[in-house]
């Protein structure tokens, strides 16, 4: 789910299968990690975070996987319905600080 | 999403007017950020703020651009002698406090120079 040029990154998915978002974040100091959901039209809704002292967090049909090693997140939606057709955008922070760091994006498109 | 307000929703504004953007942030949240968003980009981060202060601005344009969030009343992004590149879509967000705290954005304001 890396952006190229000005064009997001799109997954094209049927309803029913399972989604992976992908996400490479960039500082390594980063602790904290949240995924938002953002519709057209709309602010970015929070979805699902995680500390760097786990490695999965699950929530309601959304999983969230963090990989410290090689600085990557991923968002796992089970079961995708066309109400999930959204950009994603994973953001990363650093306790103590103020600013989210935004991903560039990824769009996911959901048939039905 | 819920509780953090933002208008005027859409604003359209002729090159060199000013445009002021107001947003009040959920209840028993003192924190506030904007971001701004271009097309098919990420959002950036522009400026945080609390009560009457103004904690990290490292994100705002030197010029034109400046924050407030007052003791009474919504936080406001102003926006002077607007330019066409300035045409994005500005979100404001609050949280509880700065300490990893969930971050909640309002539905944001469109701003389209003309």
């Amino acid at each position: 789910g890396e952006s190229v040029g000005l064009h997001l990154p799109t997954l094209s998915v049927q309803e029913g299968d399972n989604s992976i978002i992908n996400c490479a974040y960039s500082n390594s100091a980063s602790d904290y990690f949240i995924w938002y959901k953002q519709e057209s039209g709309k602010g970015p809704q929070f979805i699902i975070d995680i500390r760097s002292n786990m490695d999965k967090r699950q929530g309601q049909r959304v999983t969230v996987l963090l990989n410290k090693t090689v600085k990557h997140l991923s968002l796992q939606i089970a079961a995708t319905q066309p109400g999930d057709s959204a950009v994603y955008f994973c953001a990363e922070n650093i306790s103590g600080y103020s600013t989210l760091t935004f991903g560039k994006g990824t769009m996911l498109l959901v048939s039905p | 999403n819920a509780g953090v307000m933002q208008n005027p929703r859409h604003l359209v504004r002729r090159r060199g007017q000013e445009a002021r953007l107001r947003c009040s942030p959920m209840k028993g949240h003192s924190h506030v950020y904007w971001y701004r968003q271009l097309p098919e980009e990420g959002l950036k981060f522009m400026v945080y703020l609390q009560k009457e202060n103004i904690i990290d601005e490292s994100g705002m344009p030197k010029e034109r651009f400046s924050a407030e969030f007052p003791k009474e009343g919504p936080s406001i992004l102003r926006i002077q002698q607007v330019v066409r590149g300035d045409s994005a879509a500005y979100f404001c967000a609050s949280s509880y406090n700065s300490q990893g705290n969930t971050i909640y954005f309002g539905e944001g304001s469109w701003l389209t120079v003309v």
